[in-house]
């Protein structure tokens, strides 16, 4: 039993690159997201998906796009990275609108 | 708009105590679940204990309770017999209202338990 699955686990990369960090999830959870975390700022929203084919914006979209092709994934791109895009990178999901989330390991990611 | 508040940045006990971290809240749901998670060195978010808002009964788990103030919109953990193992940052969380499936989260509050 996988859980949430994310990969890699830390990344380093130079100002304008592009990358997509996966995420995977074998629990059949219709709700999926994409938080980043920052020193003092607790986690904050990017993006979410309420099931295959449905995105939309959270907190701070700005510089990365999702897409939810099948249930069980649901990758995070970088465009063009930025220094301020240097962060910790969380996948979740859940099974109901109000219910925990259950989190990946996290992505480290630099850019420099 | 919803918002999480935890007012205690860091936090320190002596290993055995009691210590109790505070949140507070605001949401205009009626029915809504709150949480906290445990994120120790490893980064690995962890579930510590969940409670229903109509549920007047404060949740329990093992060393882990919170006293849960719906009115007062107050959700605080209370750790019973600190482990070295405890020392972690903790969040209260939240569901976004709506149809959304995701959670606000408070800015968190670093534990350190001594020996």
């Amino acid at each position: 039993n996988a859980g949430v699955t994310q990969t890699p686990k830390f990344q380093v990369l130079k100002t304008g690159q592009s990358m997509t960090l996966q995420c995977a999830q074998d629990m059949n959870h219709e709700y999926m997201s994409w938080y980043r975390q920052d020193p003092g700022m607790g986690l904050r929203l990017i993006h979410y998906s309420v099931g295959a084919g449905i995105t939309d914006q959270g907190e701070v979209p700005n510089g990365y796009n999702v897409s939810r092709s099948t249930t069980e994934d649901f990758p995070l791109r970088l465009l063009s990275a930025a220094p301020s895009q240097t962060s910790v990178y969380f996948c979740a999901s859940s099974f109901g609108r109000i219910t925990e989330a259950f989190f990946g390991q996290g992505t480290r990611l630099t850019v420099v | 708009a919803q918002t999480v508040t935890q007012s205690q940045p860091e936090m320190s006990v002596q290993e055995a105590e009691t210590v109790t971290l505070s949140c507070t809240y605001d949401t205009s749901e009626n029915n809504y679940y709150l949480f906290w998670y445990k994120q120790p060195p490893s980064r690995q978010m962890i579930l510590v204990i969940r409670q229903e808002a109509y549920k007047q009964q404060n949740a329990t788990e093992n060393r882990f309770s919170v006293n849960f103030q719906k009115a007062a919109k107050s959700f605080s953990l209370k750790i019973s017999d600190s482990q070295l193992g405890d020392t972690a940052m903790y969040f209260c969380a939240l569901p976004y209202g709506g149809s959304q499936g995701n959670l606000i989260f408070g800015k968190g509050t670093k534990l350190s338990v001594k020996p």
